[in-house]
């Protein structure tokens, strides 16, 4: 299977301060088709997950431009330019370009 | 509008079964793939089964135990557990693809007795 690691696993950030988030696989994402399948979502407390990011850089529809991922293989990163108080929860990252589907520990961002 | 609705959860006994159920709206059900994704109390999100076209997977922590299926004349899919343990405890999520792009509110599973 593949593994995803993120870091850091606890990440308080200031209102207004960017942030970052790591998330490394095992092995490479890159389909066969072309595609690298590295998704990213965010569970804000009591929610369920919300998909932000597919494919390393797209955001889904209705997710704030302050919100951007990047990196290719197995080296991705999710950034959020400026944080906000409704940035507050769980993102984790997941390969969908391998069998089984896996995830990411979790990373919780929380406001200093 | 994508609408994903779970139910069937609650409380079993270990050894026990039960089925889940996801109701979907707002999309053509027949042309997605569709998953159950779980997360045990306090945990991370755990990938458990996908259906589409092209058959089913299971993650191995499940083979042999859960079936999905579905009926695309009602839009709703399914989960068929059976031979539940403890460590089964959890708020299933239903979630549409194998990318899980939307998810439903999930719906909780207690194995204990």
């Amino acid at each position: 299977d593949v593994v995803m690691t993120q870091s850091p696993l606890s990440l308080p950030v200031t209102l207004g301060q960017p942030a970052s988030i790591s998330c490394r696989s095992s092995q490479s994402l890159l389909h066969s088709d072309g595609n690298t399948y590295l998704n990213w979502f965010q569970q804000r407390p009591g929610q369920s997950p919300r998909r932000l990011i597919y494919k390393v850089s797209n955001r889904d529809s209705g997710v704030p431009d302050r919100f951007s991922g990047s990196g290719s293989g197995t080296d991705f990163t999710l950034k959020i330019s400026r944080v906000e108080a409704e940035d507050v929860g769980v993102y984790y990252c997941m390969q969908g370009t391998h069998w089984p589907r896996t995830f990411g520990q979790g990373t919780k961002v929380e406001i200093k | 509008e994508v609408q994903l609705l779970e139910s069937g959860g609650g409380l079993v006994q270990p050894g026990g079964s039960l089925r889940l159920s996801c109701a979907a709206s707002g999309f053509t059900f027949s042309s997605y793939a569709m998953s159950w994704v779980r997360q045990a109390p306090g945990k991370g999100l755990e990938w458990v089964s996908t259906i589409s076209g092209g058959g089913t997977s299971y993650a191995d922590s499940v083979k042999g135990r859960f079936t999905i299926s579905r009926d695309d004349s009602t839009n709703t899919m399914y989960l068929q557990m059976n031979s539940l343990r403890a460590e089964d405890t959890a708020l299933f999520y239903c979630a549409r693809t194998s990318k899980f792009d939307y998810w439903g509110q999930g719906t909780l599973v207690t194995v204990s007795s």
